[in-house]
């Protein structure tokens, strides 16, 4: 079975410009999530997204970052425009949410270097 | 908002030693999960919990969620040099959305290195 799957895996841009990171969750997930991970402040939250509606933006660190759910197969989370202290490594994850279970599968992240 | 606490930080210790850390929060959740991280990849699930007092073993894995509802601990027993990583606790706090379906913010702690030496 394919899991969470991210594009690309490696990013590098210059200060300005705009980056569009993509995710597709594993099929038949109704929840994704999108982590931004630096050492100083560990693995943060930026939104998530239940059924393609986003319930829980108040990670988003300001209105540079944008993310989008246009179906359940796909979303993307954009910042622009990038600055350096946006680098970071960036993990989609998705869920099934049902009862009990929200067990959160991570794919394998796309590091983003901004000079 | 809610906060996870979690120890060691890090942890050296030699192959065959077992190893115990925990997570504490400053308010309860109703999930606790915990997770590896290994170089260049996701965090992986390793146990998921959902009921106070629960134990369950996954392998050489063993996790317990508190009876308060605010701490969790993972304990990895006769290390071995493939369990080096970043561990992570997790907690969660479920709220019922419509049609039946429930969601939440899941918190996660700073994390927990391991090395083990061979």
């Amino acid at each position: 079975d394919a899991g969470v799957i991210q594009s690309p895996r490696h990013e590098v841009t210059e200060m300005g410009q705009e980056v569009t990171l993509r995710c597709k969750p594993i099929s038949g997930h109704n929840s994704l999530f999108w982590y931004r991970q630096t050492m100083m402040r560990g693995l943060e939250l930026l939104i998530y997204f239940n059924n393609n509606v986003p319930i829980d933006d108040s990670g988003m660190p300001e209105d540079r970052f944008s993310a989008k759910m246009p179906n359940a197969s796909f979303s993307t989370l954009k910042i622009q425009p990038s600055e350096p202290r946006d680098s970071a490594v960036y993990f989609c994850a998705s869920s099934f949410s049902s009862g009990n279970s929200y067990e959160q599968y991570f794919g394998p992240g796309t590091r983003l270097t901004v000079t | 908002g809610q906060q996870l606490n979690q120890s060691p930080q890090s942890m050296f210790i030699q192959e065959g030693e077992d190893v115990s850390m925990n997570c504490t929060s400053s308010s309860i959740f109703n999930t606790w999960l915990w997770y590896k991280q290994e170089p260049g990849e996701g965090p992986v699930l390793l146990i998921a919990l959902y009921k106070a007092g629960e134990l369950t073993s996954n392998g050489r894995l063993t996790a317990q969620f508190g009876i308060t509802r605010k701490d969790s601990f993972l304990n990895i027993s006769a290390s071995i040099p493939s369990d080096v990583g970043i561990y992570f606790c997790a907690g969660q706090l479920l709220k019922l959305g419509g049609g039946g379906t429930s969601y939440g913010k899941v918190t996660f702690g700073q994390g927990t290195i391991l090395t083990v030496h061979p």
